[in-house]
């Protein structure tokens, strides 16, 4: 069965603080790894896509692949109050043209001014 | 703006009465998909058109039943709601992997 784990939090960071979240998966097989956002009552928005091991940049956001250990990670620096939200890490394990995703259960994170 | 769109975005049902969400994308992405998510959880894939290609999940409830009529529109349909299936109901659209989801449709069951 497919398991992405994520500890639930909350995550409590200052304002101007970088924040670590991480995700571990069991599927061998994934193939691609993405990052979630979503505020309270909202849907989620994708913030960061991930396909090969290493970093990935995009502004403020890092993601971390690291395929060999099955995890995963988001970095957000410079952590803005408007950025406290649950994060959801998704796995794909597809290997044709499109995704089908299993969801952890989120980070929340919570960014005090 | 292309996007995703969902109507409506507040269902209430009452329990065993059949209730259809919609959903409809200016994305033109080939395709669609239904989750479910319930508070502090995790969503849940219930189905996804590749195309005109439906896939169920395994585990999704027969209860539960998809519509895809033309390459813009799906819908969701619950035959017989009961109390545990109130929950947000979220589209997603895809051409790639990457997936883009509407606001969702909360559901509330009565």
């Amino acid at each position: 069965q497919k398991e992405v784990e994520q500890n639930s939090g909350p995550l409590s960071v200052p304002e101007g603080a970088i924040a670590s979240l991480n995700c571990t998966y069991s599927d061998r097989g994934s193939q691609s790894f993405f990052w979630y956002r979503q505020y309270s009552g909202k849907s989620p928005e994708l913030i960061m896509s991930i396909y090969s091991n290493g970093d990935k940049e995009d502004g403020r956001f890092t993601a971390q692949l690291n395929k060999a250990s099955q995890y995963v990670s988001l970095l957000i620096r410079d952590s803005q109050p408007s950025d406290s939200a649950t994060y959801l890490c998704a796995v794909n394990v597809n290997a044709v043209g499109y995704s089908t995703l299993t969801f952890g259960k989120g980070t929340m994170l919570l960014v005090s001014p | 703006d292309a996007m995703v769109i969902q109507n409506p975005r507040y269902q209430v049902t009452q329990f065993g009465k059949p209730v259809t969400l919609s959903c409809s994308q200016t994305l033109n992405h080939n395709v669609m998909y239904w989750y479910q998510q319930k508070s502090s959880q995790a969503p849940k894939l219930l189905f996804h058109y590749y195309d005109k290609d439906f896939n169920n999940e395994a585990d999704t409830p027969d209860n539960f039943q998809s519509r895809r009529p033309n390459t813009s529109f799906c819908f969701l349909d619950i035959r017989s709601p009961g109390l545990g299936d109130a929950a947000m109901y979220l589209c997603a659209t895809s051409r790639g992997h990457e997936q883009y989801f509407g606001p969702g449709t909360r559901l509330t069951v009565t």
